[in-house]
C-alpha cells in the first residue's frame, strides 16, 4: 500500500496548456509538500500545507496553485505551461510539519512541456 | 552561495570499497541532519537522520555530523551494485518548516 502516491507519473503536454498533478498520503501526516526536482537533481521547495493551511509558498510564479482539500490529499494546478516548468514534481509529508526526521516522497510526476 | 554545497560526483567504485559522501553548510543554525537515497526515476527515500554533532550507525552505513566545521559525511562499507543511486543530503533547523538539499551526489558501485 504506497504510503504518499502521484498522478500521473509522466505527463507531456504543449505550452501554453493547463494542467494538474494529484497527490495522496494514507500515513496520517499534518503536512504535505511539493518540491521541484531539476534536471540537474536540486530539490526545490514550491509550497507546504499543513492541515489544509497554507505555511510556505516559495517564489513559484502565480500560475502554480496548490490546493488541499483535506489533509490527506495536496493537488498542484499549472496554468499556461512554459518549457521551463519542465521537471520533476514530488509531493512529499511529514508528521505536523516537523521535517526534523525526514520526509516521505511519493515516486514523482515527470512533466515535459513542448 | 548556496547553503548546502555537495561533492558533485559522480563518483564510480568496485563493489566492496567504502565511500565517503560529504557536504558543507553555510547556515550555523541547521540542527537536524538527513540523508536520502534517489534510485533512477524514483523519489527520494530517507536513509537516516541525526541530530547535532556526532556518529549515528546503521547498519553498513554510518552518517558524521561536525558542526564545527559545518560539515556531514555519509559513510557506505562493503558497498553494492544495489548501493547505485543518487545520495541527497538536507538539512533542517527547528521551525523551519523545511529541509534545505545539496545537489545530490550520483554513485554507482561496479560489480
Amino acid at each position: 500500500d504506497t504510503a504518499v502516491s502521484q498522478t500521473p507519473k509522466y505527463l507531456v503536454t504543449q505550452m501554453g496548456n493547463d494542467k494538474s498533478i494529484k497527490c495522496e498520503q494514507n500515513l496520517g501526516h499534518d503536512t504535505m509538500y511539493w518540491y521541484k526536482q531539476d534536471s540537474k537533481k536540486f530539490l526545490k521547495i514550491m509550497f507546504s500545507y499543513n492541515n489544509k493551511e497554507l505555511i510556505i509558498n516559495e517564489t513559484v510564479p502565480n500560475r502554480f496553485s496548490p490546493k488541499s482539500p483535506d489533509k490527506a490529499h495536496l493537488n498542484l494546478h499549472i496554468n499556461s505551461l512554459e518549457l521551463g516548468d519542465s521537471a520533476v514534481y514530488f509531493c512529499a509529508s511529514s508528521p505536523s510539519g516537523d521535517t526534523n526526521y525526514g520526509y516521505t516522497f511519493g515516486s514523482g510526476t515527470r512533466l515535459t512541456v513542448v | 552561495q548556496k547553503e548546502v554545497e555537495q561533492d558533485p560526483g559522480p563518483l564510480s567504485v568496485p563493489e566492496g570499497a567504502i565511500v565517503s559522501l560529504n557536504c558543507t553548510y553555510s547556515n550555523s543554525a541547521f540542527q537536524y541532519f538527513m540523508w536520502y537515497r534517489q534510485y533512477s526515476r524514483k523519489g527520494p527515500e530517507l536513509l537516516m537522520y541525526t541530530y547535532s554533532s556526532g556518529n549515528k550507525e546503521d547498519g553498513r552505513f554510518t552518517a558524521q555530523v561536525d558542526k564545527s566545521s559545518k560539515y556531514i559525511s555519509l559513510f557506505i562499507r562493503d558497498s553494492q551494485p544495489s548501493d547505485s543511486a543518487t545520495y541527497l543530503c538536507a538539512m533542517t533547523h527547528t521551525n523551519a518548516g523545511k529541509s534545505t538539499f545539496g545537489d545530490g551526489t550520483t554513485l554507482t558501485v561496479k560489480p
